[in-house]
């Protein structure tokens, strides 16, 4: 079955504990993403990858990182996590080439005390 | 740089009622436009799109939107809702398929 994983689905952490935020697709897609979602603001893109090795930032990365060593995994990382980043984060991928449609994850819930 | 704007936070309506959800962006560039559809502790699922041609464009389960490019509008459209068309409904633009910007959600709420 095509999908987007990503673990945990929920977390609860503190203030200055390092998280990784894991993401892998099936697919072979070259693109991923990740978004935030909160209450009244839609999704907001943190970082996009359009290949192996290539990454550049959305509207939002302040605070994140990312990496794509592996096609298949977009890891999102967290080195101080702070309240403001209490979320929830989607990962998406799409084929390159395609016209535009996202495959999402089913998410991660995401709160810093 | 691009923005998109939906008006309707929520949208009541009863069963079998027509619908229409806003959306509205703003952007310096032509633009591809979608509309997206999450339903409870899902992730997004692509409804329609518009990248060029017909400024109509229709999904398989009946609901429409249409490019307005005067308007810089892409609202959606059911003639007759049902409810298991309760959901939250995401319009998003981009310009290069790489940085996509998503509205603030509307949740349509299908009453009996």
């Amino acid at each position: 079955e095509a999908q987007v994983t990503q673990n945990p689905r929920y977390l609860i952490t503190v203030t200055g504990k390092k998280l990784t935020v894991t993401c892998s697709q099936n697919m072979n897609h070259e693109y991923m993403s990740w978004y935030r979602q909160d209450p009244g603001l839609g999704l907001r893109q943190i970082y996009y990858s359009m290949n192996v090795e290539v990454t550049d930032k959305g509207d939002v990365p302040e605070g994140y990182k990312v990496s794509r060593k592996e096609k298949r995994n977009f890891p999102l990382i967290l080195e101080s996590p702070s309240p403001n980043q209490t979320s929830l984060y989607f990962c998406a991928s799409r084929r390159q080439g395609a016209t535009g449609e996202l495959f999402f994850g089913e998410g991660s819930r995401l709160t810093v005390l | 740089a691009q923005s998109v704007t939906q008006l309707d936070s929520q949208v009541p309506v009863f069963e079998e009622a027509p619908v229409e959800l806003r959306c509205n962006y703003s952007s310096s560039v032509s633009v591809y436009l979608f509309w997206y559809v999450q339903y409870p502790n899902q992730g997004l699922q692509l409804l329609l799109k518009y990248l060029s041609g017909s400024t109509l464009v229709e999904s398989i389960n009946g609901f429409e939107a249409e490019f307005n490019k005067s308007q810089t509008s892409f609202h959606l459209r059911k003639p007759s809702v049902h409810i298991s068309d309760t959901a939250e409904y995401f319009c998003a633009v981009t310009p290069n398929f790489n940085k996509f910007y998503f509205g603030s959600g509307t949740k349509l709420n299908v009453k009996p």
